[in-house]
């Protein structure tokens, strides 16, 4: 079972920075990941693509206060300078032979 | 610019048809996968349906499966999801996204959503 798992919620300050993680299940560590923001109300966007190396791809326009890591089966997304609208879900989502498209369960991130 | 603009949701009831169609712009259809995913009321995103850029493959969520299907009209730059048999727990807003390879990957673009509502 191929399973992305993120925490629930996340917090942090205005101007601050935050990591969010997203988790590959058991045997997949070596598997990419996309990294999507929902802010409310709205359709999710697409923010970067994230190798098991570490190096992304960011999608149009997405400003360089966002970045990505990775460590083992751990995928990260780090926000810096939070601004107001960065409160948002953000999804991470996966691919490959049989799992054509996975989504993590999202976390929702207040910035205080 | 890409721009997918999905149509055709509504209320409908138990038991009813509906088809979704996604309007591709800014790219060929024909040379990327393409992926349904839908959103019900204050839950996370659901993978629903892909197809492989060629067409010749397609694959569903098991809670879909034998009740959806989707397809593509290369010619109009049109995506599909014909709906049937539908409950109240397909209640949800549909996206279309665009898959950034003929192949599986990463969804690039997403469409703004159209929502479906099941309800007698």
């Amino acid at each position: 079972q191929f399973v992305l798992t993120q925490s629930p919620s996340a917090s942090a300050s205005l101007g601050a920075s935050v990591r969010l993680t997203c988790t590959l299940s058991s045997g997949h560590s070596n598997y990419a990941i996309a990294w999507h923001q929902q802010r409310p109300e709205k359709g999710p966007r697409y923010l970067l693509k994230l190798n098991s190396d570490g190096s992304h791809i960011k999608g149009d326009g997405i400003p360089d206060r966002f970045s990505a890591s990775s460590s083992g089966a751990e995928r990260y997304l780090t926000i810096s300078s939070l601004q107001s609208d960065d409160e948002a879900d953000y999804y991470c989502q996966t691919w490959g032979t049989g799992i054509q498209v996975v989504f993590g369960g999202g976390t929702k991130l207040t910035v205080l | 610019e890409v721009q997918l603009l999905e149509s055709g949701g509504g209320l409908v009831q138990p038991g009813g048809s509906l088809r979704l169609s996604c309007a591709a712009s800014g790219f060929t259809l024909s040379s990327y996968s393409m992926t349904w995913v839908r959103q019900a009321p204050g839950k996370g995103l659901e993978w629903v349906s892909y197809i492989r850029g060629s067409g010749t493959s397609t694959y569903y969520a098991d809670s879909v499966k034998g009740r959806f299907t989707i397809s593509r009209d290369n010619s109009k730059n049109t995506l599909y999801l014909q709906m049937i048999s539908l409950r109240a727990e397909d209640t949800a807003i549909y996206y279309c996204a665009k898959i950034d390879r003929a192949a599986a990957g990463p969804v690039d673009y997403w469409g703004r959503g159209t929502l479906v509502t099941v309800s007698s």
